[in-house]
């Protein structure tokens, strides 16, 4: 069995200030682990993905997010905000072919 | 081209109608998948097809039920629509995995209304 934890449903911050997305998983078995993003009114898309190689994961625009075994984590960072990182993001645990999602972080990023 | 369409993008419909929506995934995949994603925007898998046969199938009513003709093609038809049906729909797809790598590709959605 696995599961996936976002531990915050509603993050805000600054623009130009540091993005974290808090998720922790659950796996039986040697986990994938992904970001997706969704933007309003729009689908997922794909952020990044971590399939047991480098612990160190970067993606899109920007965000990266780091897999501790130690901590079952895989949180979700990024440097420094854009106004267009406004989005609802989902941390998905997955293993052959079966997916799940997490709960979903609202991000907010102020001007 | 679209990776993985779904038709139609918004549908609005009386209670107690049956109605359907359809998903195409060009990408050669072979593993689709339909995600009711309620208010909350929580997602939740509603079913998996790999190579025709269903290989996911969570706790969700028997009006809805999944029909594939085709590897390219998953269809959704939905029974005797209540309120609670009211949600977006997403379709998605990949390829089955060998290893754990797993990567699904999503369609647009379709925002389902029940009046």
């Amino acid at each position: 069995a696995q599961s996936v934890t976002q531990l915050d449903s509603h993050v805000s911050v600054s623009e130009g200030t540091p993005v974290l997305l808090r998720c922790n998983y659950s796996s039986s078995y040697s986990p994938s682990l992904f970001w997706y993003v969704q933007h309003p009114n729009k689908g997922l898309q794909l952020l990044l993905k971590y399939t047991s190689a480098a612990t160190l994961v970067k993606g899109i625009n920007g965000f990266e997010a780091e897999f501790k075994k130690s901590e079952t984590s895989f949180h979700l960072t990024k440097p420094s905000a854009h106004m267009s990182d406004a989005a609802e993001y989902f941390c998905v645990v997955g293993n052959n072919n079966d997916m799940r999602f997490g709960a979903g972080t609202r991000l907010t990023v102020k001007p | 081209d679209t990776a993985v369409s779904q038709t139609p993008k918004y549908l609005v419909t009386q209670m107690g109608n049956d109605k359907s929506i359809k998903c195409e995934q060009n990408l050669g995949h072979d593993t689709m998948y339909w995600y009711k994603q309620d208010s909350k925007k929580f997602l939740k898998i509603m079913f998996s097809y790999n190579n025709k046969e269903l290989i996911i199938n969570e706790t969700v009513p028997n009006r809805f039920s999944p029909k594939s003709p085709d590897k390219a093609h998953l269809n959704l038809h939905i029974n005797s629509l209540e309120l609670g049906d009211s949600a977006v729909y997403f379709c998605a797809s990949s390829q089955v995995a060998k290893s754990s790598y797993n990567e699904q590709f999503f369609g647009p959605g379709t925002r389902l209304t029940v009046l």
